[in-house]
Order: structure tokens, then C-alpha cells, then sequence
């Protein structure tokens, strides 16, 4: 199935900068949430947020949603060498993907340097 | 709860033998998914189950790989006979009522490189 398109691809910062990612989807959702992955490890779910919503907050993370662009974006704020990662978007609509299951992106792979 | 558990971490094995991935989910979770991650193709989700039953397996790359769910504690991913193609990390998930209304929480990995 189709993906949607995460950019950019990869994010280079200084520690204290703020780091703004995109996702953009192709169909309607019911919601778009945002994952975090270190090296090595599992996916972990940051943050959920509605289609009817247009933005959330927690603690640095703000996502924003805008429906009409069939998009997203991901701000953490004052970055720090702990939030080296890379994030994924996902819904539950991409490329027809509505029986239940989410459709990830293939993520923004951020570097804060300290 | 120790959260999504997989086993083995880690495994290597010939091509041609079978390979059996194993999940524990978080009690409670009736939805459970299996997902392959590459470089090359990023995440893609394998496998479907709500309340034990499959719901969808269109991901399911062949006949090779099978995949069970005999109760809500627990799954098996099987792969037989493994190639090289199939070296990855097999992720499984979990996540309360249909697989898209909450967020979903992820084992940490089966590595699995066949040589």
C-alpha cells in the first residue's frame, strides 16, 4: 500500500533549536499520530490527534493538523541531544489502508547535537 | 505491565529453515500486528488480528509466512522456508479497540538475518 511522505527525510540541529517535521497523506483520516524510534529499538507513540482537531501539545511536542492540505507537522521545541531519533507519522487511511490498521511514513531521521 | 514482549531478540539462521517469531501483548490490547522493517521499504505491516481473529494478511509477502493468534496472550509469526530476502525486524504491536483509535505500543524487535 502507498505511503505517505515525510519530510524532510533527514534533520540536523544544534541542541536548544527547535526541529519541525512534515507529513502529508493522501486520503481522509480519522487520525494521524506521530512515533518516535531510537536506535535499535521499538516504536513509542508520542501523540494522537483527531481529524477535527488542529493542534495539540505535549510538554515540547505541538502537532498540527491541517485537514484541507491533507497534512501535518511535529515541533519539538529547545531540542536536546535525547530527542536524536527518527519520527514517523502514520494514519489509518493511506493507500486505502482503512481496515483498521495504521500506514506509516518512512520517517524524518533528526540528529541534535550537544 | 512489561509492555509488548517479543522473543528472541535476535536470530540467525540458514536459509531454508523455518523461523518462528513470538509476541506477548499487553493484557487487555484485542488488537495485535506484526510489522517488517528495512531500509529499503520502511515500516510494513504484515498482519492484522482483532480479538484473535485475522482481518487482514494482504501483507503477507508469500506462502512462506504464516502467522497465529490461538488466544489474546499471545502470537506467532512463522516463516518456512526462510531466504535472505526475509533478513529484517519483525515488530509487534498492540493497541486497545479498532487498530486505528488509539495509539499503538511496539515490542522491541525481532532482528532476524538469514544467511
Amino acid at each position: 500500500s502507498q505511503q505517505g511522505e515525510e519530510d524532510p527525510q533527514a534533520l540536523s540541529i544544534q541542541e536548544g533549536e527547535n526541529a519541525t517535521m512534515n507529513c502529508s497523506y493522501k486520503t481522509s483520516i480519522n487520525n494521524l499520530q506521530w512515533y518516535r524510534q531510537n536506535s535499535g529499538r521499538g516504536l513509542v507513540h508520542l501523540i494522537l490527534i483527531r481529524s477535527n482537531e488542529r493542534e495539540k501539545h505535549s510538554g515540547r511536542l505541538r502537532v498540527t493538523l491541517d485537514t484541507s492540505k491533507k497534512s501535518s507537522s511535529l515541533l519539538i521545541t529547545a531540542s536536546r541531544a535525547a530527542d536524536t531519533a527518527s519520527y514517523f507519522c502514520a494514519t489509518d487511511a493511506w493507500g486505502g489502508g482503512s481496515q483498521g490498521n495504521l500506514i506509516f511514513g518512512k520517517g524524518t531521521k533528526l540528529s541534535v547535537k550537544p | 505491565d512489561a509492555g509488548v514482549i517479543q522473543s528472541p531478540r535476535h536470530e540467525v539462521t540458514e536459509m531454508g529453515q523455518e523461523v518462528t517469531l513470538r509476541c506477548k501483548p499487553i493484557s487487555g490490547h484485542n488488537s495485535l500486528f506484526w510489522y517488517r522493517q528495512t531500509m529499503m521499504r520502511g515500516l510494513e505491516l504484515l498482519i492484522y488480528f482483532n480479538n484473535n481473529v485475522p482481518i487482514d494478511d494482504s501483507g503477507m509477502p508469500e506462502d512462506r509466512f504464516s502467522a497465529k493468534m490461538p488466544n489474546a496472550s499471545f502470537s506467532t509469526l512463522k516463516i518456512q522456508p526462510s531466504e535472505p530476502r526475509d533478513s529484517a525486524v519483525y515488530f509487534c504491536a498492540s493497541t486497545l479497540g479498532q487498530g486505528w483509535s488509539y495509539g499503538y505500543t511496539f515490542g522491541s524487535g525481532t532482528r532476524l538475518t538469514v544467511v
